[in-house]
């Protein structure tokens, strides 16, 4: 079956603008996580989402970032007045959640901010 | 929070020969330990996990082991061969927190033909 994707797959963005990233899951999983990636580095957790909510948000590196989830299904993580440290690979990964733990990874969105 | 540390941050092997990167995690409460593996410019593949009521699992050529008193994992790779080449990354997750996984910051590996 289709995995998870993520929308774009590169952007290229000025300092200053507004930024949305797209995550589509794997269908019927529950949990749906974002992880960033910065060059050469770890992946470092974000927020997750157990259907359309965010128990943990505690990764957020600051207030210029927001995600939402619709429908249980669509995520979108929004950076606002992006800055050049903002510059990474965004992931998001899919679970079954309740019904199972294993994570599966989409294939990023590589985001420069010049 | 649930700190990872892993070792070495890079690996340098004989085609044939063996492969161990080990992890070490803080939070007594980790139940659920993933590896994945991220070749260049692609999305981290997940190659075996381990629960926290079992001690070991193989998958072919991939064993893991862990020891919850210590609070240690390993990945073992045996008999490597040049596409095993990559960068490999620990994991630990507690169902509590929601099985955000917590990843140590990874081991690159190259597989010498």
């Amino acid at each position: 079956g289709a995995g998870v994707s993520q929308s774009p797959s590169n952007k290229v963005t000025e300092k200053g603008k507004d930024v949305e990233l797209r995550c589509d899951p794997i269908s019927g999983h529950t949990a749906l996580y974002w992880y960033r990636q910065s060059l050469g580095q770890g992946l470092e957790f974000l927020i997750y989402f157990q259907g359309n909510s965010a128990p943990d948000k505690s990764g957020l590196p600051s207030d210029r970032f927001s995600a939402e989830r619709t429908g249980g299904s669509v995520s979108t993580l929004t950076i606002q007045r992006t800055q050049q440290e903002d510059s990474a690979v965004y992931l998001c990964a899919s679970s079954p959640g309740r019904a199972g733990e294993t994570q599966y990874f989409g294939p990023g969105t590589r985001l420069l901010v010049l | 929070g649930e700190n990872v540390e892993q070792h070495p941050s890079t690996l340098s092997v004989q085609e044939g020969d063996s492969a161990v990167i080990k992890c070490t995690y803080s939070d007594s409460a980790s139940n659920y330990f993933p590896w994945y593996k991220q070749e260049l410019g692609k999305r981290p593949q997940l190659i075996i996990d381990i629960r926290s009521n079992v001690g070991e699992k193989k998958d072919q050529r991939i064993a893991v082991t862990l020891n919850k008193t210590a609070k240690h994992f390993s990945l073992h790779i045996t008999e490597t061969q040049p596409e095993d080449s990559a960068v490999y990354f620990c994991a630990a997750s507690t169902k509590a927190a929601g099985n955000k996984l917590t990843f140590g910051g990874g081991t690159r590996v190259l597989v010498k033909p």
